[in-house]
């Protein structure tokens, strides 16, 4: 295994249209999350699963996003209707404790 | 509010000299604090931890403490190199809020030959 892996790398897409990312964790991490980053700023935390199930979701997490970890092993992150403010880095990371997290490279997401 | 701010946003020192970050948090008491290296446009890497009974917590050229009472922890790199210049951001887990990482902004780190 060679860690967290992300897909897309990019992605543009023009304001109002639907886009989905896929993260697929270490193949042992029972945990995985999402957070946002955009420049100049640390990551923010979006959502968490343990296995299937979907634990914790940030107030940034609008009604807009959603995400899913079906069979506890990848996840997606869809955005509905984007708007330019989704602009930003998303980073999928996974883990097996409660203390080091892997991250992944990230989506970086353009919204025109 | 809760807060955990990177005190500088840059930080600029020559070969071989020790560089010293700074990440000061309010109103949280986590069990402990974790520092990530971040190179452009790659996520994150886990670098250290320390947990709130350690002082300081060495791996080889890095070394971290951490203060409960200031709610301060610092990072220092000595006999720094190039190799070093990254965005080195600190992090906590809120402990009863969740078991995400809150993050700071980050301090990037230059370091020049």
């Amino acid at each position: 295994d060679t860690g967290v892996s992300q897909d897309p790398r990019h992605k543009i897409t023009k304001r109002g249209q639907n886009v989905t990312f896929r993260c697929d964790p270490i193949s042992e991490h029972n945990r995985l999350y999402w957070y946002r980053q955009t420049l100049g700023q640390g990551p923010e935390f979006l959502t968490y699963f343990q296995n299937e199930a979907q634990l914790e979701k940030s107030r940034l997490l609008s009604d807009r996003f959603s995400a899913e970890r079906p069979k506890g092993s990848f996840s997606t992150l869809e955005i509905q209707r984007t708007e330019q403010g989704d602009s930003a880095m998303y980073l999928c990371a996974s883990s097996a404790d409660l203390v080091e997290q892997f991250f992944g490279p990230g989506t970086r997401l353009t919204v025109l | 509010s809760q807060k955990i701010e990177q005190n500088s946003e840059a930080l600029n020192i020559q070969e071989g000299k020790t560089a010293t970050l700074t990440c000061n948090y309010t109103n949280y008491s986590p069990a402990y604090l974790q520092w990530y290296r971040q190179d452009p446009g790659r996520g994150p890497v886990f670098l250290l931890l320390i947990r709130e009974n350690e002082k300081e917590k060495r791996k080889e050229r890095l070394k971290v403490t951490f203060d409960t009472t200031l709610k301060q922890s610092l990072f220092h790199i000595t006999a720094s190199q190039p190799a070093d210049s990254a965005t080195y951001l600190c992090a906590l887990v809120p402990g009863q809020a969740g078991t995400a990482l809150i993050f700071g902004k980050g301090t990037t780190l230059s370091v020049s030959s």
